[in-house]
C-alpha cells in the first residue's frame, strides 16, 4: 500500500521567506511526527500529532516553526521568516497507535540561501 | 521530554563479526525502543523493536536486550554482511515523543 508521502521532495529558498512541507500518512494512521535530520545527526523530534491535536510540541524549535494537521490526515509544517540554520531535511512519520513503530516519508529536503 | 544517548559513533568490523550498538535512555516511563536503519539519502527503515515488558527479541541474525533497571538497550548483529553498512539509529518512547539516538555509522568490511 501506499506510505508516508511528502511533498516537496526538494525545497530552495531564500533567507527570510515563508515556506510549507506537507505530509500525507499512511491511511488510518493516527499519529504522526516531525522530525528534522541534519547531515550526520540522528533524527530530532520536533512535534507529535495524535488525531487532530498536537499532543507534544516540545521540540519545535522557536515560534517561526508551526504546524497543523486540521482534519487528523494531512499535515502541515509551516517555517516563516526562513534563516539559513534551517537547512536540514525534514521527514515526516506516521504510526498506527502508541506502542507501534513509525514509517517514515523520504523526506524534504530544504535549503535556506 | 525524553533523552537518548547511543555509542559507539562509529563501528567498523570485518564481515562475519558481531556487531553491538547500545544505547541509554532518561524516562522510567519509555515502554517502545524501536532501531531503525539509514542508508545514504534514504529514509530510516524498522528492523526491529522491542517493547518494555520484553527482555529480549530475536530476528534472524538481529536481536534487541533491554535492561529497564539500568535504562539501556542494545542491538546485537551477527555474521555481518557488506550489506549490512549503514547508520543505525535506537529511538525510545516516552509519553508523548518518540526520541533518536545520534546515530552509529556501521561499516562492514568484505
Amino acid at each position: 500500500g501506499a506510505g508516508v508521502s511528502q511533498t516537496p521532495s526538494n525545497k530552495v529558498t531564500e533567507k527570510g521567506k515563508y515556506v510549507e512541507l506537507r505530509c500525507d500518512p499512511i491511511s488510518g494512521h493516527t499519529a504522526l511526527y516531525w522530525y528534522r535530520q541534519s547531515l550526520g545527526q540522528g533524527p530530532e523530534f520536533l512535534i507529535y500529532f495524535q488525531g487532530t491535536g498536537a499532543a507534544d510540541d516540545s521540540g519545535l524549535p522557536n515560534d517561526r516553526f508551526f504546524a497543523v494537521r486540521p482534519e487528523g490526515s494531512v499535515s502541515t509544517l509551516k517555517i516563516q521568516r526562513t534563516e539559513r540554520g534551517d537547512s536540514a531535511v525534514y521527514l515526516c512519520a506516521s504510526s498506527l497507535g502508541f506502542l507501534s513503530p513509525l514509517h517514515f516519508g523520504n523526506g524534504t529536503r530544504l535549503t535556506v540561501t | 521530554g525524553e533523552n537518548v544517548e547511543q555509542h559507539p559513533s562509529t563501528l567498523s568490523v570485518q564481515e562475519g563479526d558481531s556487531a553491538v550498538i547500545k544505547c541509554t535512555y532518561s524516562d522510567s516511563a519509555s515502554n517502545y525502543f524501536p532501531w531503525y536503519k539509514q542508508e545514504l539519502g534514504k529514509r530510516p527503515q524498522l528492523i526491529i523493536d522491542i517493547r518494555s515488558n520484553v527482555g529480549e527479541k530475536k530476528d534472524q541474525r538481529i536481536a534487541v536486550t533491554l535492561n529497564k533497571t539500568a535504562k539501556h538497550f542494545s542491538l546485537h548483529i551477527t555474521e555481518t554482511q557488506p550489506e549490512d553498512s549503514a547508520v543505525y539509529f535506537c529511538a525510545a518512547r516516552g509519553n508523548n515523543d518518540m526520541r533518536f539516538g545520534a546515530g552509529t555509522r556501521l561499516t562492514v568490511k568484505p
